[in-house]
């Protein structure tokens, strides 16, 4: 029973490419959690999806940032033309539907570097 | 809205004392409280949760956290750690009954075991 598959594990771009991450989530999970983690700081929400719905994006940044869970396939986080201070960790976290009861799963993380 | 205050963002050790790591939180509804272990380049796993019943929650790894209501306080315990214990810990809550299962994290404390 594989865990929550996150690749790649890291990814280094220039000012201006895009960035994808993707998330597997484990079997059986159908709600996808994506949050980032700055130097230093604790993991912060950025989007709640469920398969070809998104939920709950209020943490996403306005401009740039997308996500998508789709019928088939990994959830893909997409940052277009990326800027330094987008360098972060992000995880992704899968969840059966009662997650209140217990808890998610987190994937390893992809940590982007913007260069 | 909920918010999560961990007290200490370092807290170092020697092997076999106790340790203690404090979590307050704020919210105006009922919480469910977690804390999760990270550690260096990996993603976050779940230490223990409290949902409700006993206010002593045990976990793995020997820890263990007590949930004061009055205090809004979730500290983290440890009789004796061991080097393997260094690595980050955070402190999260979700609202209870919340169908967005979005978890609100502290920053997170640096536990540091030395010899």
């Amino acid at each position: 029973n594989a865990g929550v598959m996150q690749n790649p594990r890291h990814l280094v771009r220039r000012r201006g490419q895009e960035a994808r991450l993707r998330c597997s989530p484990m079997k059986g999970h159908s709600h996808v959690y994506w949050y980032r983690q700055l130097p230093e700081e604790g993991l912060k929400f950025m989007v709640y999806l469920q398969k070809e719905n998104i939920i709950d994006e209020s943490g996403m940044p306005k401009e740039r940032f997308s996500a998508e869970f789709p019928k088939e396939g990994p959830s893909i986080l997409r940052i277009q033309q990326v800027v330094r201070g987008d360098s972060a960790a992000y995880f992704c976290a899968s969840s059966p539907p009662s997650t209140g009861l217990y808890g998610y799963t987190f994937g390893s993380g992809t940590r982007l570097t913007v260069v | 809205a909920q918010s999560v205050t961990q007290l200490d963002s370092q807290v170092p050790v020697f092997e076999e004392a106790p340790v203690e790591l404090r979590c307050n939180y704020s919210s105006s509804v009922s919480v469910y409280l977690f804390w999760y272990v990270q550690y260096p380049n990996q993603g976050l796993q779940l230490l223990l949760k409290y949902l409700s019943g006993s206010t002593l929650v045990k976990g793995i790894n020997g820890f263990e956290a007590e949930f004061n209501k009055s205090q809004t306080s979730f500290h983290l315990r440890k009789p004796s750690v061991h080097i393997s214990d260094t690595a980050e810990y955070f402190c999260a809550v979700t609202p209870q009954g919340s169908t967005l299962g979005r978890l609100y994290f502290g920053r997170g404390t640096q536990l540091t075991v030395w010899p």
